[in-house]
């Protein structure tokens, strides 16, 4: 079964400041992988995904994320985060195939100062 | 491309009632997912239907629960005897065959008093 580990519960950075949040995942095979953004009380925006080639990932809103397959690491990048980046970011992973059902970590909140 | 709707919004309901959820994905989404989310947490996997099947249901969805997507297009999920641990963010999510990439509608919140 996959699972997804997102290691930091929150985290703050300063309005400018560049920003990394973790993801590792557990899968057999090679996965789907995905960062989600939420801000509260609202549903799920995909940032990004990855399927296969290119392990770096370009997103939406200046994101980015990394496929590591020696690290079992899919880790979300921003060169310079914005006051409007604070919210919950998740990661998934899925099957490559069948279901395609993602498997969400536990979130990690974003705190930007000002 | 409407996006994913969810209705209600917002579910206040006494403990032992019935209450029922209704999901409309993109139309041509085929593929519909049901999601919890509690406080703190990621969503967590109910059930997932492709077309008009439900293939998949997951533990978390007890005996009291129940799912339908009686022509392929939208869904409900019924929540029978309402229980506070309920209470809870209910997320659906639609894709299409072979292109996972989630759309997420903006969720039912459901508070059982």
């Amino acid at each position: 079964a996959q699972s997804v580990t997102q290691p930091d519960i929150h985290i703050t950075v300063s309005e400018g400041a560049s920003l990394e949040l973790r993801c590792n995942y557990s899968y057999g095979a090679t996965p789907y992988l995905f960062w989600y953004v939420q801000s509260p009380g609202q549903g799920l925006q995909l940032l990004l995904k990855y399927f296969s080639g290119d392990t770096l990932v370009q997103g939406i809103k200046g994101f980015e994320a990394e496929f590591k397959r020696s690290q079992s690491s899919f880790n979300l990048r921003k060169p310079s985060v914005h006051w409007s980046d604070a919210a919950e970011y998740f990661c998934a992973v899925s099957p490559s195939g069948g279901s395609y059902i993602p498997t969400f970590g536990r979130g990690t909140s974003l705190i930007v100062h000002p | 491309d409407t996006g994913v709707s969810q209705d209600p919004r917002h579910k206040i309901t006494k403990r032992g009632q019935n209450v029922t959820f209704r999901c409309d994905p993109i139309s041509e989404h085929n593929r519909l997912y049901w999601y919890r989310q509690t406080l703190g947490q990621g969503p967590e996997f109910l059930t997932y239907f492709q077309n008009e099947a439900q293939l998949e249901k997951s533990r978390l969805l007890s005996d009291r629960f129940s799912a339908e997507r009686p022509k392929g297009s939208f869904s409900t999920l019924e929540i029978q005897r309402t229980e506070q641990g309920d209470s809870a963010m209910y997320l659906c999510a639609s894709s299409r065959d072979h292109s996972p990439g989630y759309t997420f509608g903006s969720g039912t919140r459901l508070t059982v008093v």
